[in-house]
């Protein structure tokens, strides 16, 4: 596609339930980018892939986030147990390989945790 | 770590007039890249500007200028001739140059600041 794209837009759930974010990066680009940003808050890196690399997961906060990507396109940032502080706006990014090459970012997925 | 710091949470602009917003940040590193991402309120951050910390000359970008101060780690965004369009949530980041191992090429941003222009 032109963009990044990922859906849902807008996610409700319940404190406990596992949820899904999905991301589809602009075609060609190896480099994706999960950020979260709360309420007021700037962005929060979370996950890093690149290529076939080994995944950093430095930013992911407790073991109930976890992200993967296949086949070196889409990506599931899968959230398990929500609780609500979990309640943010999940932004993915892709770039062609970071550097000096700027990252594009999807319109993001509003998650709301009630 | 590196960080980023906008200590400006809001200003406001008159229309045509020019408005700056700071940026600082903290790094010991001697090259990295500087970013400013404009988020409107669909929520899609828009990159406005990159500056490379090697290079003195400052980046500009039609209406959009940087002043970008190596020695004070200061990254200032300068907007010209505002117009309704530029409202909107401004972030500053910042990227390592050198990646280390098991690293990433992330992004770390400042906290934003709300951009109002008045008609």
């Amino acid at each position: 596609g032109a963009g990044v794209s990922q859906s849902p837009s807008n996610k409700v759930t319940e404190k406990g339930k596992d949820v899904e974010l999905r991301c589809d990066p602009i075609s060609g680009h190896t480099a994706l980018y999960w950020y979260r940003q709360s309420l007021g808050q700037g962005l929060e890196f979370l996950i890093y892939f690149q290529g076939n690399s080994a995944p950093d997961k430095s930013g992911l906060p407790s073991d109930r986030f976890s992200a993967e990507r296949t086949g070196g396109s889409v990506s599931t940032l899968t959230i398990q147990r929500t609780q609500q502080e979990d309640s943010a706006v999940y932004l993915c990014a892709s770039s062609s390989s970071g550097g000096y090459n700027s990252e594009f970012f999807g319109p993001g997925t509003r998650l709301t945790v009630l | 770590a590196q960080t980023v710091t906008q200590s400006q949470p809001e200003m406001s602009v008159q229309e045509a007039e020019t408005v700056t917003l700071s940026c600082t940040y903290d790094t010991s590193e001697s090259d990295y890249y500087l970013f400013w991402y404009k988020q409107p309120p669909s929520r899609q951050m828009i990159l406005v500007i990159r500056q490379e910390a090697y290079k003195q000359q400052n980046a500009t970008e039609n209406r959009f200028s940087v002043n970008f101060q190596k020695a004070a780690k200061s990254f200032s965004l300068k907007i010209s001739d505002s117009q309704l369009g530029d409202a909107a949530m401004y972030f500053c980041a910042y990227r390592s140059y050198y990646i280390t191992q098991g690293g990433s090429e992330k992004l770390v941003f400042g906290k934003g600041m709300k951009l109002t222009v008045n008609p």
